[in-house]
């Protein structure tokens, strides 16, 4: 099966700063790459993801990039705001459909927005 | 209002009791999943279902037991054979299995 890790476990940045969250995944056929915020006590959140057509997508402060020849995606957050502070979680898939479409999700990243 | 609903938000449960999470949804998905967490670790797939009256066993199934009638409905039963079921319990949807998952809010399972 697939396995996708995740980096860094936890991570500190002080407001308005940037912040990357990078994932690697292991299946050359995964083509669908979401990302979610989990705060605390309550469930995952997708907040962006991409497909394996194109090499990035932005939403106003929240980007990510996708590198298919290295097998690793990122996160990228810009002018970080304490309310950005949650544990986030990379997932990747084989896509729609697919017989072997489940997600298979990183073990997260503690982001930590000091004001 | 359409998402996914979890109930309850606290359950407690004795030794050698079975209990039963509740997860319902109103998105018209076919898939649905069960995942397990754990302080500190990612989310694990206990068991997912493509369609009604179809279920699959995920990675950390022993234990549990799920059942899926409707398709609105995927309830998950925490069986005494379960022998450290204290975590946080998470339901999901997808229009069709691969496809974006959305989380309902979870459910706290604790030990007396």
């Amino acid at each position: 099966g697939e396995n996708v890790e995740q980096h860094p476990s936890t991570l500190s940045v002080q407001e308005g700063d940037s912040a990357v969250i990078k994932c690697t995944y292991s299946d050359s056929a995964s083509n669908y790459f979401p990302w979610y915020k989990q705060e605390l006590g309550k469930g995952p959140q997708l907040i962006i993801d991409i497909r394996s057509n194109v090499g990035e997508k932005k939403d106003q402060r929240i980007a990510v990039t996708l590198n298919k020849t290295a097998k690793h995606f990122s996160l990228h957050i810009t002018e970080t705001q304490p309310e950005d502070s949650a544990v986030y979680f990379c997932a990747a898939s084989k896509g729609r459909g697919s017989t072997l479409g489940r997600l298979y999700f990183g073990r997260g990243t503690q982001l930590t927005v000091w004001p | 209002d359409g998402g996914i609903t979890q109930s309850p938000k606290y359950l407690f449960r004795k030794e050698g009791q079975n209990v039963t999470l509740s997860c319902e949804q109103n998105l018209n998905h076919d898939a649905m999943y069960w995942y397990r967490q754990d302080p500190g670790q990612g989310l694990r797939l206990i068991y997912y279902s493509q369609i009604v009256n179809d279920f699959q066993k995920g990675d950390i199934a022993e234990g549990y037991s799920v059942s899926r009638e409707k398709k609105e409905s995927f309830p998950l039963t925490v069986t005494s054979a379960q022998k450290n079921p204290t975590a946080f319990y998470l339901c999901a949807s997808s229009i069709v299995r691969g496809e974006t998952q959305y989380f309902g809010p979870g459910t706290r399972l604790l030990v007396l």
